[in-house]
């Protein structure tokens, strides 16, 4: 069992549709990021939390520490939001190497 | 958002060759920065940490030798890939990091690399 979970594994909506990604994780994490993959490859960094909410123009990131658990939202969906997004977490064992999921491919239909 | 380039976005090689990747800090001091491998599909696979000044700590599996890594500046970390054959072919992803261990990470574009 991966210690980075994400659901769901493929998404596929209609423009304008509320979009949420969920990210569950195993261990202790001291801070977690959102990540952007676009298909040509490059990687953006969304978000990176360790408590709370943040929020930049329409996406939305929550985390629960207690629950060990994340949430992407995507609101107003555009085609441009198609991508790979990727959860990575912080562990809090001591190293400072990311533990990446296995990334949530969303397809926004115009 | 700090920015990280690297280059060259593509590379096609022929067997046996070397082929080295720049990665560059453009606008921090990176004291940190990382080298991923990445399958399609598949999640980034860490090779190495890179620290400025110092050797790089690769990851379990991963040849020292036949990926050579240099952290000459604070602003710039290389990737050589050496005598590379088809199943290096791959997407290879830098990121940079400043001082703090848990500070975010920032992402080059990547370089994918075709040996034929």
């Amino acid at each position: 069992k991966n210690e980075v979970e994400q659901s769901p594994q493929n998404l596929t909506a209609q423009e304008g549709e509320f979009i949420t990604i969920n990210c569950s994780y195993s261990v202790g994490i001291s801070a977690l990021h959102w990540l952007q993959q676009h298909p040509g490859g490059g990687i953006v960094s969304l978000f990176m939390l360790s408590s709370g909410k943040k929020k930049h123009g329409r996406l939305i990131a929550t985390i629960n520490i207690q629950e060990k658990h994340s949430s992407l939202h995507i609101t107003a969906s555009h085609p441009r939001d198609s991508a790979v997004y990727i959860c990575a977490v912080y562990p809090n064992f001591g190293n400072e190497k990311l533990t990446f999921g296995t990334g949530t491919r969303l397809t926004i239909i115009p | 958002g700090a920015v990280v380039s690297q280059h060259p976005s593509w590379v096609i090689c022929k067997s046996g060759t070397s082929v080295k990747i720049e990665c560059r800090s453009l606008d921090f001091q990176a004291t940190t920065m990382f080298w991923y491998r990445q399958f399609p599909k598949q999640s980034l696979m860490l090779m190495a940490t890179s620290n400025e000044g110092s050797k790089a700590t690769y990851e379990q599996g991963v040849e020292k030798d036949k990926f050579l890594i240099n952290h000459a500046s604070l602003t710039l970390s290389t990737l050589t890939v050496t005598s590379a054959h088809p199943e290096d072919s791959s997407f290879y992803i830098c990121s940079a990091r400043g001082a703090g261990g848990r500070d975010t990470q920032y992402f080059g574009p990547g370089t994918r690399l075709t040996v034929l």
